[in-house]
């Protein structure tokens, strides 16, 4: 089955501690990118990668960081958490980014609180 | 700036019609989508409309001018698993999804 796959689904975790939200896709696609979701806010994007090794920040990426190193793979990566990146994450990938039809397939999105 | 316009919140009657409006703002244009997202999942796509014109894919209808720079979502036998909030997002000119807030519809028996 076609996914994007996303681990964990919920975390608790404290100011400080690192912690990683992996992120995979089984479709050979070679856009993808993370957003997170607050109420009132809608989606807004952390990063995205064009490809493999070209990562570019999105609209809110202070406190995060990420890696493309393979393909499938679009870790993000939150080096010391603090209260105000506690939200829920979505991965998402496409085709490619370089056309106006670029329909993103989400993963289940991640639940993360930071105490 | 770059600005996507939808209402909060809507209320609709089970078997009705409901028109979700989006307006937008954004710098270059590379085409408009519909979102559908239920409570605590993952949005998954509904349209595509880069043309101006109306696109009908059975229940679910999306209109675009881009001139007025003005889409609608329209859902007609409204259905209880409608329930669900609807995003609007822009594709710009460097092709960066540009998203709504989302418009939450709530459809009561």
């Amino acid at each position: 089955e076609a996914q994007v796959t996303q681990n964990p689904r919920y975390l608790i975790t404290v100011t400080g501690k690192k912690l990683t939200v992996t992120c995979s896709q089984n479709m050979n696609h070679e856009y993808m990118s993370w957003y997170r979701q607050d109420p009132g806010l809608g989606l807004r994007q952390i990063y995205y990668s064009m490809n493999v090794e070209v990562t570019d920040k999105g609209d809110v990426p202070e406190g995060y960081k990420v890696s493309r190193k393979e393909k499938r793979n679009f870790p993000l990566i939150l080096e010391s958490p603090s209260p105000n990146q506690t939200s829920l994450y979505f991965c998402a990938s496409s085709l490619d980014g370089t056309s106006g039809a670029n329909v993103l397939t989400f993963g289940a999105g991640s639940r993360l609180t930071v105490l | 700036g770059q600005n996507i316009d939808q209402p909060t919140e809507m209320t609709a009657t089970e078997g009705a019609i409901v028109q979700i409006n989006c307006t937008y703002q954004t710098s270059g244009f590379n085409g408009l989508f519909w979102y559908q997202q239920h409570a605590g999942e993952a949005p998954t796509f509904l349209s595509y409309n880069v043309l101006d014109g109306l696109e009908e894919k059975g229940r679910f209808s999306s209109f675009l001018s881009r001139s007025k720079g003005y889409s609608y979502l329209l859902l007609k036998e409204l259905q209880m698993k409608d329930s669900a909030s609807y995003l609007c997002a822009v594709s710009d000119s460097n092709y960066q999804l540009i998203w709504g807030a989302g418009t939450k519809l709530i459809i009561k028996p």
